[in-house]
Parts: structure tokens; C-alpha cells; sequence
């Protein structure tokens, strides 16, 4: 079946400018992650959606960084005023609901490279 | 300090060798562990679970130390293929939240 889809791949901006960056969930999943990867460093954990609403953002690095997610699907994360600091790999990741027993697998899409010029 | 911390390597190996990697975690919070696989620029991809009884999937064995807060990974007769780097992940969740904090990964490279 489809995995997670990132939108665009790549992506080249001006100092500045903003962007938007679109994930699809796998189908039926019900939780929703972004996550940061700067060049030779680890991923860094920025917002979680469990359905609409986002009940940790607490990774958000800045009030320049906003997520929405719609109809329990898609979800687009939006820089503003884009700094060369945010060039990363912005990574995506679903999971089906959280059981009674832990966690369920996060499954990753293939990011978006952001180079902020 | 970091809250998952690894060796970053590189650990250069010939094929067949044995491997292992260790990892530590500093907040006893921490619910799920796991190892994720990526390879160069590609997104990461779960490669186990791991549990304090240990668990083993073929040429990988994963073991947990809730007590000392460590986590490892084995790898028997390794492969060319095996070449990647190697994310120690833990997983917070409850309440507000749920989330992967990931170590930042340590490189295999294993040589013909």
C-alpha cells in the first residue's frame, strides 16, 4: 500500500520568503509527526497531531513554524520569513492510534530538502 | 547533554564481522525503544523494537538495561548491505504527548 508522501522533495528559497511543506499520511492513520534533520545531526522531534489538533508543539523552534492538519489527513507545516538556520530535511511521519500497550510504529516519508539561500 | 547519546563511528568492519553498538538515554520517562536504520539521504526505517527480554531478528539483536538505561544492538556476519547508519530511538507518550527523540546515529561501514 501507498507509504507516507512528502511534498515538494526539494525546495529552495530566499531568505525571508515562506514556505509550505505537505505531508500524506498512510490511510487510516491517526497520528501525525514532523521532524527536523539538519546536515549531520539527529532528528529532531517539532509537532504531534493525534487526529485535528496538535497536543504537543512543544518543538516548534519558533513562532515562525505553524502545522495544521485537515480532515484528519494531510497537514502542511508553514515557515515564515524563512532564516538560513531552517535549511533541513523535514521529515513526516504517521502512525496508526495509540494502543493500550505503547506506541504504535511510526512510519517515515521520504522528506523535504528546504535550502534557505 | 543529549538525551540519547551513541557513538557516532564510524565503525569500518570486513564483511562476516560482528558488530555492536551501544546507546544511552538519560530520561527513566522513556516508554519504547527502538533502533531505526537510514540510509544516506533517505528517511529513516524501523529496523526493531527492543525489549529488557531481548529480542533477536535474524543477524540483529537488540537488548534494553531499564536500570542503566542502555539500550544495544548486534549484529552477526555482517553485509555489505548493512552499511548504514544506526538511530537508537526512544519513544515518550502519555498525556499531551508522543514523540521519537532520536539519538544522532551511528555509521556502519562494512568493507568488501
Amino acid at each position: 500500500g501507498a507509504g507516507v508522501s512528502q511534498s515538494p522533495s526539494n525546495k529552495v528559497t530566499e531568505k525571508g520568503k515562506d514556505v509550505e511543506l505537505r505531508c500524506d499520511p498512510i490511510s487510516g492513520h491517526t497520528a501525525l509527526y514532523w521532524y527536523r534533520q539538519r546536515l549531520g545531526q539527529g532528528l529532531e522531534f517539532l509537532i504531534y497531531f493525534q487526529g485535528n489538533s496538535a497536543p504537543d508543539k512543544s518543538g516548534l523552534p519558533s513562532d515562525r513554524f505553524s502545522a495544521e492538519r485537515t480532515g484528519e489527513s494531510v497537514s502542511t507545516l508553514t515557515i515564515q520569513r524563512t532564516q538560513q538556520e531552517d535549511s533541513a530535511v523535514y521529515l513526516c511521519a504517521s502512525s496508526s492510534k495509540l494502543g493500550r500497550t505503547g506506541a504504535e510504529t511510526q512510519y517515515f516519508g521520504p522528506g523535504t530538502r528546504l535550502l534557505v539561500l | 547533554r543529549k538525551e540519547v547519546e551513541q557513538d557516532p563511528g564510524p565503525f569500518n568492519v570486513p564483511e562476516g564481522a560482528t558488530v555492536a553498538f551501544n546507546c544511552t538515554y538519560s530520561n527513566s520517562a522513556s516508554q519504547s525503544f527502538f533502533w531505526y536504520r537510514q540510509d544516506c539521504r533517505k528517511e529513516p526505517k524501523l529496523l526493531m523494537s527492543v525489549y529488557s527480554s531481548g529480542n533477536e531478528d535474524g543477524r540483529f539483536t537488540a537488548q534494553l538495561n531499564r536500570a542503566s538505561q542502555y539500550i544495544s544492538l548486534l549484529i552477526r556476519d555482517s553485509k555489505l548491505s548493512d552499511s548504514a547508519t544506526y538511530l537508537c530511538v526512544v519513544n515518550r507518550y502519555g498525556g499531551a504527548t508522543n514523540k521519537l527523540i532520536f539519538g544522532t546515529g551511528t555509521l556502519l561501514a562494512v568493507q568488501p
